[in-house]
């Protein structure tokens, strides 16, 4: 079915590592990935978006490539913070399901100084 | 920086009670969302609405939920009886443009809490 598979689901790095978080998604015409930060008691936000017609977006320490053939995308945190620490989420919109915006089950990562 | 905001931040109800969950989109925007996210669990679509009429909606949002712009400015969920297992949290977002062409930017969101 219609579907956005997310792993891991917890993930602790030391403070200054990397982190990755990798998602898939079933819908091939899918064309627009964002990932969203949630801290504690707070809604998601949105970090970095990338569209089906690039491979690669960076923005500071963070980037998110694509895999169309594969459809998987991933995020990537580098020199990893504390403040990073918290839980993310993929998003893709399965079109056949209506195009709505279907999450990943979401990331939980924790950042040790 | 515009943001989507929600009221009240908490709201805990008797079931069978009726609920609205309000929300004010950023300005600009004509794209409007409700999610809703039980505790420790990923966000789950409820609705969308576009030009006053909703324009999809998830097995989730059934007869019990409806939505409303009852003004320029305001976006409202309405819970008509509730039951214990709608407590979650409830997140509203808003885009400039559809899901393919805008950002979706969600609310602090109401948690909601069925006794």
């Amino acid at each position: 079915g219609e579907n956005v598979e997310q792993h891991p689901s917890t993930l602790s790095v030391q403070e200054g590592d990397s982190a990755v978080i990798k998602c898939t998604y079933s819908d091939s015409a899918s064309n627009y990935f964002p990932w969203y930060k949630q801290e504690l008691g707070k809604g998601p936000q949105l970090i970095i978006d990338i569209r089906s017609n690039v491979g690669e977006k960076k923005d500071q320490r963070i980037a998110v490539t694509l895999n169309k053939t594969a459809k998987h995308f991933s995020l990537h945190i580098t020199e990893t913070q504390p403040e990073d620490s918290a839980v993310y989420f993929c998003a893709a919109p399965i079109k056949a399901a209506g195009n709505k915006l279907t999450f990943g089950g979401g990331t939980r990562v924790l950042v040790k100084p | 920086e515009p943001e989507v905001t929600q009221t009240p931040s908490h709201q805990v109800t008797q079931m069978g009670q009726e609920v609205i969950l309000r929300c004010v989109p950023i300005s600009n925007h004509l794209y409007f969302y409700w999610y809703r996210q039980i505790l420790g669990q990923k966000v789950e679509f409820l609705v969308s609405f576009y030009n006053n009429e909703i324009s999809e909606k998830s097995e989730i949002f059934d007869d019990q939920f409806s939505v409303e712009r009852p003004d320029g400015s305001n976006f409202t969920l309405k819970i008509r009886s509730t039951k214990l297992e709608d407590s979650a949290m409830y997140f509203c977002a808003s885009s400039e443009a559809g899901l393919a062409g805008g950002e979706q930017y969600f609310g602090p969101g109401t948690r909601l809490t069925v006794t």
